[in-house]
């Protein structure tokens, strides 16, 4: 089967704790990205990469960190910096962009971090 | 990136056909315009993109005026399960930062029995 996967679909950590989400795809894609929805709120860009061992930042990438090591996985760090930390986590993936196509963007299930 | 309105909310009853609007006034040339669903606690899933005039897919029909300032997801026939939040986005998808789509609020659509 073909997807994206996160783990751990929830997730406690104590304040000031450092946590990795995982971020795992075996859709062969180059592209993944990171983002952040908070209840009742769209999708915000945290991270994107378009290649191995390359990442750009998006629009609130303060206090979060990323790695890309692998073309299939796309860690996340929330720092103890990240401020407001609670929230739902959504890896996507997709080709990657350019030419004369449109590559939509697959997400994985999610995850829901809480910080006690 | 063009900034998109949409309604917050709306309601609507079984084997009704529902349209949700979304309004782009400053679409740039280059632009597509995607809409996407959203399930509680799930990731979004693409549904349909469009450049102008009509696309059609077996989920969903896109319209597109002339002036490309607005655009209509129609889903026909909705039924309880198609209850999700849609959110459309407009940008560049063609260019290598392409798909750095920004997800507005969404609207909120509760389909009722």
């Amino acid at each position: 089967d073909g997807g994206i996967t996160q783990s751990p679909k929830y997730l406690f950590r104590k304040e000031g704790q450092n946590v990795t989400l995982s971020c795992e795809q075996n859709l062969n894609h180059d592209a993944m990205y990171w983002y952040r929805q908070d209840p009742g709120q769209g999708l915000r860009l945290i991270y994107y990469s378009q290649i191995v061992n390359d990442f750009q930042k998006g629009d609130i990438a303060e206090g979060y960190s990323v790695s890309r090591e692998k073309k299939e996985s796309f860690p996340l760090t929330v720092t103890s910096a990240q401020k407001n930390p609670t929230a739902f986590y959504l890896c996507a993936s997709s080709t990657f962009a350019g030419g004369n196509s449109y590559n939509e963007q697959f997400f994985g299930p999610g995850t829901r971090l809480t910080v006690l | 990136l063009a900034k998109t309105t949409q309604p917050i909310s709306m309601d609507s009853y079984e084997g009704q056909e529902v349209n949700i609007t979304c309004s782009h006034n400053n679409i740039a040339t280059n632009d597509y315009i995607t809409w996407y669903q959203q399930f509680p606690s799930q990731g979004p899933r693409f549904i349909i993109q469009g450049y102008k005039t009509k696309v059609t897919n077996e989920v969903a029909s896109l319209f597109i005026p002339a002036d490309r300032k607005s655009s209509t997801l129609s889903l026909p026939r909705v039924s309880l399960s198609d209850t999700a939040v849609y959110y459309c986005l407009v940008g560049d998808v063609l260019n290598n930062a392409g798909n750095m789509l920004t997800f507005g609020g969404g609207t909120r659509l509760m389909v009722k029995p």
